[in-house]
């Protein structure tokens, strides 16, 4: 079945800096890609939402790139801060699939 | 507004007892699904549901038993509760894949501690 392997676990990065989480998975047939903000002893949150083909979504200072040839999931986030500390997790699903695989999360700090 | 509601949000149980955890949502979706969170492992699906009616092993069902008597409740029940069953559960709802698009909404989790 799918997996999903997300790096790196803990991040943490100055306000102001770019930040990189990647998700890489391994069923091909792949077609739904979410990532979800978490706060701590929070719900999670969706933050953005991709599909089908190699695309590039931007919102809320986040951009996300889907690299279908290589399974590879990307959330940039280009100027960090401090609201932005939190847990991301990605999330991937086949069509047809009603299962969602998430990755293990990433625990981001963003430090003033 | 949509809303995945779970209860409660926090218990304590003894190991070899009963436990429910309930579920309910507003948002007329399908499926429905349980997830644990654990340090480490992000979400892992325990349980899903299409319907009123069904139930479907995820990928860690063991130990774990599932219902769904209707369209909006979808339960979670942990016959003999064991200290490993310590987690934070999760329960989401979601339209048919490709159905306006959207992502799975989440509850806002059950704190669920086995002594």
């Amino acid at each position: 079945g799918e997996q999903v392997e997300q790096r790196p676990p803990h991040l943490s990065v100055r306000e102001g800096d770019s930040a990189v989480i990647t998700c890489t998975y391994t069923d091909p047939n792949s077609y739904y890609f979410f990532w979800y903000k978490q706060e701590p002893g929070a719900s999670l949150q969706l933050l953005m939402k991709v599909f089908s083909s190699t695309e590039i979504n931007e919102g809320q200072g986040f951009t996300v790139l889907l690299n279908k040839k290589d399974k590879r999931l990307s959330l940039n986030l280009t100027a960090a801060h401090p609201g932005d500390s939190a847990a991301y997790f990605c999330a991937v699903s086949a069509t047809g699939n009603y299962k969602y695989v998430f990755g293990a999360g990433t625990r981001l700090k963003v430090i003033a | 507004e949509a809303a995945v509601t779970q209860s409660p949000r926090n218990k304590v149980a003894v190991t070899g007892g009963k436990v429910t955890l309930s579920c309910n949502q507003t948002n007329n979706h399908n499926n429905m699904y349980w997830y644990r969170q654990d340090t480490g492992h992000g979400l892992r699906l325990i349980h899903y549901s299409y319907g009123a009616g069904s139930t479907e092993k995820g990928d860690i069902p063991d130990g774990y038993k599932a219902s769904r008597p209707s369209q909006e409740n979808f339960s979670l029940i942990l016959e003999l509760a064991t200290p490993s069953q310590t987690s934070v559960y999760f329960c989401a709802s979601g339209d048919r894949q490709g159905v306006n698009n959207q992502a799975p909404l989440f509850g806002e989790g059950t704190r669920l501690s086995v002594l």
